[in-house]
């Protein structure tokens, strides 16, 4: 199983729609994030969250929101979808993990492709 | 101007041949990462480095502090390589928030 799994990993939805990406590790990781990446820009930052009662936002928050439910859940809900949030977007853990040998920092999950109509 | 550029943005080889792409940073960090994204999307982390030299491999990264750069070499490089190749930077060790380079599309011919 993978240590960071992201759920859908494609995702078709209308504008207006409420959707949910979830996120969940077996890293042991502290730190989780949710970060979009657009052709030509790069990765942005949307939230992270520190411990489960610490959520923060990121550089592009807006029409955004997530929950921590668990050390090892972090969901990004997108209240009502609108095309420009059409993006490949990508869950990562970062800490020291319960793997000795996690010299690595961060480990990303597989991405989910959302295609907003 | 970005506070992470990356150079060049797309690379061009032939199998075998060595390969530099460097990321230059404006911002002080304790941790600069470099990943790989393959066709298909997933991200992996190859190196965190903060100070010197690692090597995994074939791959080769450096930085240095002073200077704020760093360059991720690849050695008898394979088509299997090719793949986007993104420099980011962040706080302390394995912790915080990343700021990315816009990637360097690499593609390794046979």
């Amino acid at each position: 199983d993978a240590d960071v799994t992201q759920t859908p990993r494609n995702r078709i939805t209308k504008t207006g729609k409420r959707i949910m990406l979830e996120c969940s590790q077996t890293k042991g990781h502290d730190r989780m994030y949710w970060y979009r990446q657009d052709p030509g820009l790069g990765l942005r930052l949307i939230y992270y969250s520190f411990d489960v009662k610490d959520i923060n936002k990121g550089e592009i928050s807006d029409g955004y929101s997530v929950s921590r439910q668990a050390q090892a859940k972090f969901s990004l809900s997108l209240e009502s979808a609108i095309p420009n949030q059409t993006a490949l977007y990508f869950c990562a853990t970062s800490g020291t993990g319960t793997d000795r040998k996690d010299n690595y920092g961060y480990t990303f999950g597989s991405g989910t492709r959302l295609t907003v109509v | 101007k970005n506070e992470v550029e990356q150079s060049p943005q797309n690379l061009t080889a032939q199998e075998g041949e060595f390969i530099t792409i460097n990321c230059s940073y404006s911002v002080g960090i304790s941790a600069l990462h470099w990943l790989q994204q393959h066709p298909g999307g997933g991200i992996v982390s190859l190196f965190m480095l903060s100070s010197g030299k690692k090597k995994h491999g074939r791959l080769i990264a450096t930085i240095n502090i002073q200077e704020k750069h760093s360059s991720l070499h690849i050695t008898a490089s394979h088509p299997r390589d090719s793949a986007v190749y993104i420099c980011a930077v962040g706080g302390g060790t394995s912790y915080g928030k990343l700021t990315f380079g816009q990637g360097t599309i690499l593609t390794v011919h046979p």
